[in-house]
């Protein structure tokens, strides 16, 4: 157990749609960071977020937002759903910003099928 | 993109067998990490060793890491059939991202 936990673990959407994803964090982790996994492939970076300002960023298309929020609980929202978007998405929190010597601690992922 | 690649992509070994991955990379690092995923659920962090470590032992587990060739190994040693999973390596540069390689699925069969 990670302490972190995310919401729906599954959901199944159309193409065109819009869909919002949520994390709630480990206490007092003011990181928050997303990340795609696709069948088969190691997970993607997306976005990180510290104490609600968005600190970096992948190379996903702006349709990929998110929000921080006071109570360490996040979303990742996407809009105009693609077939490719159907993936495995994760949340990872840390404590600090630089993260360089940190683990980060995930969550069990929301699986995302879109048709 | 990925940075990271995991070498071998699968492996099958016996209950009890000590089991290898590798891990090459691309660019210069603050820190590798090694995580296990069950069955394309959350990942659970293993060990992390930093840029001017050489060696690193938990449990069952020794990861060691040369710079100088860009690449890191996880053994686990006397496996068992609860370590059959998929691990992947990833490495730390600027900030908390943790950029991914594509990962090695290990199967201990009992």
């Amino acid at each position: 157990e990670t302490g972190v936990t995310q919401s729906p673990t599954h959901l199944i959407k159309t193409r065109g749609q819009q869909v919002t994803l949520r994390c709630s964090s480990q206490s007092g982790h003011n990181t928050v960071s997303w990340y795609q996994q696709a069948l088969g492939q190691g997970p993607q970076f997306i976005f990180q977020y510290y104490r609600e300002e968005e600190n970096g960023r992948g190379n996903f298309p702006p349709r990929f937002s998110g929000l921080q929020f006071p109570n360490y609980s996040s979303e990742l929202n996407v809009n105009a759903l693609e077939l490719d978007d159907s993936a495995l998405y994760l949340c990872a929190s840390s404590p600090g910003l630089a993260g360089i010597q940190e683990t980060q601690y995930f969550g069990p992922g929301t699986r995302l099928l879109v048709l | 993109s990925q940075q990271g690649e995991e070498d071998p992509q699968a492996l099958s070994i016996q209950e009890g067998e000590n089991a290898t991955m590798n891990c090459s990379y691309k660019t210069s690092i603050n820190n590798l990490q090694w995580y296990r995923q069950n069955s394309g659920r959350g990942l659970v962090h293993l060990i992390l060793i930093r840029s001017n470590e050489r060696e690193k032992h938990s449990g069952r587990l020794r990861v060691t890491l040369d710079t100088s060739k860009k690449s890191s190994s996880l053994l686990i040693t006397a496996s068992r059939a609860a370590d059959t999973a998929s691990y992947f390596c990833a490495t730390g540069t600027s900030g908390s991202r943790l950029t991914f390689g594509e990962g090695t699925q290990l199967t201990v069969n009992p």
